[in-house]
Formats: C-alpha cells, sequence, structure tokens
C-alpha cells in the first residue's frame, strides 16, 4: 500500500459526459501528479501540483483540468468525454515537490470507460 | 514522440536466471532514470534510480546500468524470482519540477 488513495475505481460513462477522478496524496506530501495509461501505452504524464498550485503540465488536453486542494487532495476533471479518453488515470504524489529525484509514489489508478 | 523507449514489450527467464530489461531514450537532456515495477490492479512502484553522472547503481538483485552515449539504459535482477514477474516502466526526467516521462513497459515472466 502506497499511502495514496484514489476514487472511484471504476467509472463507466457516455460521450459527452463530465466525470470528476479523486486523489488523496500520501500523508504529509505536497506534490500530486496526475498520469494518464491508455491501451499499450506507457504512461503519459498529464499535470503536477504543488501545495496548491500548478508546477508542471504535460500532454493534458484543454478538456481535462485538475487543481489541489488546502487539504492537499487533488481532483482531475474530465469533460467532453470521448472515446478515446478511455484509460487507466492515475495519481501519484512526492515530498518534496522540487527536485527531480524524489520517488513518486502512486495510487492504484482508475479505469476510466467511455461507452 | 516517444522519447523514452523499452522495445521489448515482454520479455521470459527462468527463475534463478538473469532477467535483462532494456531501455532507450532520446532526449539528452534527460539527467534522472527511474525503473518502475507495476503488478496487475496495482499502481507503479519505485524500484531503483539513477542520476546521469553515474554509470552504475545498484540495490540488492537489481542493478541499473546508464549509457549515456549510446542513450542506453538497462536493468538487470539477479537471480530472478517468480515474485518479480511484472511489468517494467524505464521512466526519465530532465530535472526541474518532475516531469517524469515513461517507457511502454515491459511484461517481465519469471518461469519457476
Amino acid at each position: 500500500d502506497s499511502g495514496v488513495t484514489q476514487t472511484p475505481k471504476h467509472l463507466i460513462t457516455a460521450t459527452g459526459q463530465r466525470v470528476t477522478l479523486r486523489c488523496s496524496p500520501r500523508s504529509g506530501d505536497l506534490s500530486v501528479y496526475w498520469y494518464q495509461q491508455s491501451l499499450d501505452q506507457g504512461l503519459q504524464f498529464l499535470i503536477q501540483y504543488y501545495n496548491g498550485e500548478e508546477r508542471a503540465k504535460g500532454n493534458i488536453l484543454e478538456r481535462f483540468s485538475a487543481q489541489q486542494f488546502p487539504d492537499l487532495h487533488s481532483e482531475l476533471n474530465l469533460s467532453s468525454l470521448e472515446l478515446g479518453d478511455s484509460a487507466l488515470y492515475f495519481c501519484a504524489s512526492s515530498g518534496q515537490g522540487g527536485g527531480n529525484t524524489d520517488t513518486q509514489y502512486f495510487g492504484p489508478g482508475t479505469r476510466l470507460t467511455v461507452l | 514522440d516517444q522519447q523514452v523507449k523499452q522495445n521489448s514489450p515482454s520479455l521470459s527467464v527462468q527463475e534463478g536466471r538473469i532477467s535483462i530489461l532494456n531501455c532507450d531514450y532520446t532526449n539528452s537532456m534527460f539527467d534522472y532514470f527511474l525503473w518502475y515495477k507495476k503488478y496487475p490492479a496495482e499502481g507503479p512502484t519505485f524500484l531503483i534510480s539513477i542520476s546521469s553522472i553515474k554509470d552504475k547503481n545498484e540495490d540488492g538483485r537489481f542493478t541499473v546500468f546508464l549509457n549515456k552515449s549510446a542513450k542506453h539504459l538497462s536493468l538487470h535482477i539477479v537471480p530472478s524470482q517468480p515474485g518479480d514477474s511484472a511489468v517494467y516502466f524505464c521512466a526519465a526526467s530532465d530535472g526541474g519540477y518532475q516531469k517524469v516521462t515513461f517507457g511502454t513497459g515491459t511484461k517481465l515472466q519469471v518461469i519457476p
């Protein structure tokens, strides 16, 4: 158990809909990262937050947005969903949020299926 | 554009033998490299890392080798155990705020 929790575990929805994925980082961790893993793809970095502020942005679509709240949990919002958004979405957290050598601890993921 | 490539989607090895997982990268700005292990229905777990100032890092049965001139790294597992059966992701970072680029993974099967 990494200490990172993600809800829900599974999500099935229809095209055009909007969903929210939730992540609680390990106790004390200030950084939260979101990744997308599509079929046969590696993990694609989406976005990083550090102590409530956006720190780094990856291949995140404009239809997607995220935020980190004062209690450090984070939400990833996916809107106008398309079939191609079906994927595993992972959240990770780390303690320092500064340099690139901090270990990221991953949650178990949310499997999103768009029908 | 896949900046971190794991060209072998799968690998089978006998228990007790060496497992060698390979990874190539194209971005010369990468200066920190990691390996993660992933079991089904779980998130990736950090395994071992190496900084670009080193060419080898060892942790128990796991050793990572870095060849900067070839932009290649490899993970050696000796001896391989059935519990090592998992998907292994190679990852690289170019410093700053941990924007980590992952490869597509290699599924390792260790046969008892």
